[in-house]
């Protein structure tokens, strides 16, 4: 197992536009994070998900941002009408567990800039 | 609303010396509380974590220490090495009505030859 992969590492796109990211947990961890990290900043939570079941969303997901794991496995992150402050890295994190309290890995992450 | 404040931002130690970094947390629901180095471009990786019923956990060089009656936790690293330059992150988990883990804003390590 190679840990948790995302997808694209990079992403450039025009403000207004939509963009998707990808994010493949490591296999059998039940539970999948989404964070936002900007420089300087340790990463924010923006939501999780348990199995399918999307159980959590920070306020600072606004409604142009959407999260899917439709099948318990992999998780997209979507992000609609980008905005420059959007500009960030999307970090992904799974962990095996019910609760919150686990230990949680990491991807490389999806650094996305907006022109 | 509940926060993490870590400090010093920035810590230069001497190769072989040891580093402190320390942070607190506003929760008293707060009972996870892991540790993560994050290199230059690459992911945060988990190097310690401690829970609430513990007061001091150690592995090899890296050990963490928890006080939770005045709320802070410390994380120690001994006999530092080239290697150990990076960004460190505290973060504390609550679970109350929401389930979330909050990191504080990280402490830039330079360890100087």
């Amino acid at each position: 197992d190679t840990g948790v992969s995302q997808d694209p590492r990079h992403k450039i796109t025009k403000r207004g536009q939509n963009v998707t990211f990808r994010c493949d947990p490591i296999s059998e961890h039940n539970r999948l994070y989404w964070y936002r990290q900007t420089l300087g900043q340790g990463p924010e939570f923006l939501t999780y998900f348990q199995n399918e079941a999307q159980l959590e969303k920070s306020r600072l997901l606004s409604d142009r941002f959407s999260a899917e794991r439709p099948k318990g496995s992999f998780s997209t992150l979507e992000i609609q009408r980008t905005e420059q402050g959007d500009s960030a890295m999307y970090l992904c994190a799974s962990s095996l567990g019910d609760s919150i309290n686990q230990p949680q890995h990491f991807g490389d992450g999806t650094r996305l800039s907006i022109l | 609303g509940e926060n993490v404040e870590q400090h010093p931002s920035t810590l230069s130690v001497q190769e072989g010396d040891s580093a402190v970094i320390k942070c607190t947390y506003s929760d008293s629901a707060s009972n996870y509380f892991p540790w993560y180095k994050q290199e230059l471009g690459k992911r945060p990786q988990l190097i310690i974590d401690i829970r609430s019923n513990v007061g001091e956990k150690k592995d090899q060089r890296i050990a963490v220490t928890l006080n939770k009656t005045a709320k802070h936790f410390s994380l120690h690293i001994t006999e530092t090495q080239p290697e150990d330059s990076a960004v460190y992150f505290c973060a504390a988990t609550i679970m109350n009505r929401d389930d979330k883990i909050i990191f504080g804003k990280g402490t830039r390590l330079h360890i100087l030859p």
